[in-house]
């Protein structure tokens, strides 16, 4: 199975400030089909999870612009610009190029 | 507007199945595959399977084989997992979400189901 590796696993931060999100994979998620099956969602507290970035670096319908992902192959990063109170929670990578999928260990953003 | 509705909280004897729906509403429920994920208390997402509800079409990952049984109904739009043979470790916020066909992402997240196994 395809691992994802996230870091770090807690993350503290002030408001405003920016904060990334690593997500190694041990194999490269570029499909034959030319796209890279890597997503990011947010779990905030008592919530399901919600879909940011889909396809690497594709914001998902209302999500701020203040979120960015980037990266290729194995090596991926989530970026939010400048930290708001409603971004805490736990965000995870996922991979859908091999089955099964999996999810990323989770990181949690939360106030320094 | 798309709505993946689960069932309620299951409180299950150690050995029983438990079989959880999510009701789709909002978009042609047999064109998209249907995700199932699994959260232990305090724990991150743990991918189970997938079902396309157009032909039964299913994907489980190798742990949950044999545990899980994904199924769906089309008359209702509705999808099922059981889980079978119920232990501690079972114990989980299950949730299901909606596949976008052409980016594999999940766009729609069902509230979760909690099961609790206990004697």
């Amino acid at each position: 199975d395809v691992v994802l590796t996230q870091t770090p696993l807690s993350l503290p931060v002030n408001i405003g400030d920016q904060a990334s999100i690593s997500c190694k994979s041990t194999k490269s998620l570029l499909n034959s089909d030319g796209f890279t099956y890597l997503d990011w969602y947010l779990q905030k507290p008592g919530q399901s999870p919600q879909l940011l970035i889909y396809l690497v670096s594709n914001r998902f319908s209302g999500v701020p612009d203040r979120f960015s992902g980037s990266g290729s192959g194995t090596d991926f990063t989530l970026k939010i610009s400048r930290v708001e109170a409603e971004d805490l929670g736990v965000y995870y990578c996922f991979q859908s190029n091999y089955l099964p999928y999996t999810f990323g260990g989770g990181t949690k953003l939360e106030i320094k | 507007q798309v709505q993946l509705q689960q069932s309620g909280a299951e409180l299950a004897r150690p050995g029983a199945s438990v079989k959880l729906s999510c009701k789709a509403s909002g978009y042609t429920f047999t064109s998209y595959w249907m995700q199932w994920v699994k959260q232990r208390p305090g724990q991150g997402l743990e991918w189970i399977g997938a079902i396309y509800p157009g032909d039964g079409d299913t994907r489980y990952t190798q742990k949950f084989k044999g545990k899980a049984t994904l199924t769906a109904d089309k008359s209702s739009s509705t999808a099922y997992m059981q889980l079978s043979s119920l232990a501690s470790e079972d114990s989980a916020v299950y949730y299901c979400a909606r596949r976008v066909t052409m980016t594999y992402a999940m766009d729609y997240w069902g509230q979760g189901t909690s099961v609790t196994v206990s004697s």
